[in-house]
């Protein structure tokens, strides 16, 4: 087994800020991804990762970088905040290849003010 | 059209009666993923199923490759299983899962 920490479990900025989200697992998975998820709706891809310092953009990624630092942590930054933007940022993992079941953390909640 | 079709979007159940929900695929895949998650809350992993059934508890996930559906089965549904359920297709070497919109599950005591 292992787990996804995510940090911080809740972030609050100012329109215009660049805001960072960090992600964590210890299942030594290769693939990491980043996923917005806007209330009620359903998840969106917005970065992922299939190894250490690589980097695949999903369909949302304009408006974020990404950053594979090591194998168990992937860094997502929100580069420019939005006014009134709220949604739930979740990291997940897994192996690398066909059949590999992903892995979520616990998510960091945004506001913008 | 939306490659994964997930239904009911919501069902209301009384607490005790079990609850049936699906998800239809127009894609080829390797395997359904099912998750819950709560309010506010992660996803959990409830079941990966690339075929067949499989059992955890009171949980059931069948997929049918054929027919191109998956479903996931409550038996003696509790208040406590209310949430939202997600399926998610894992289409080949695609990184990308394709989600279904969710149904929310109300289960009254």
């Amino acid at each position: 087994g292992g787990i996804i920490t995510q940090t911080p479990k809740f972030l609050i900025g100012q329109e215009g800020q660049k805001l960072t989200l960090k992600c964590q697992q210890n299942f030594n998975h290769d693939t990491m991804y980043w996923y917005r998820q806007d209330s009620g709706k359903g998840l969106r891809l917005i970065y992922y990762s299939i190894t250490e310092n690589d980097l695949q953009k999903g369909d949302l990624s304009e408006g974020y970088d990404a950053s594979r630092e090591k194998k168990s942590s992937f860094s997502l930054t929100v580069t420019s905040a939005q006014k009134n933007e709220m949604a739930v940022f979740l990291c997940a993992s897994s192996r690398t290849g066909n059949y590999a079941e992903q892995f979520f953390g616990p998510g960091t909640r945004l506001t913008v003010l | 059209g939306q490659q994964v079709q997930q239904s009911p979007a919501s069902l209301v159940l009384q607490e005790g009666e079990n609850a049936e929900l699906q998800c239809n695929f127009s894609t080829s895949l390797n395997s359904m993923q099912w998750f819950y998650q709560r309010p506010g809350g992660s996803l959990v992993s409830l079941f990966y199923n690339p075929s067949g059934t499989k059992h955890s508890g009171r949980l059931t996930s069948t997929t049918v490759i054929k027919e191109r559906r998956s479903s996931l089965h409550i038996s003696s549904s509790q208040t406590t299983d209310s949430g939202t359920y997600l399926c998610a297709l894992e289409q080949g070497s695609n990184y990308q899962l394709i989600w279904g919109s969710g149904t929310k599950l109300i289960i009254k005591p």
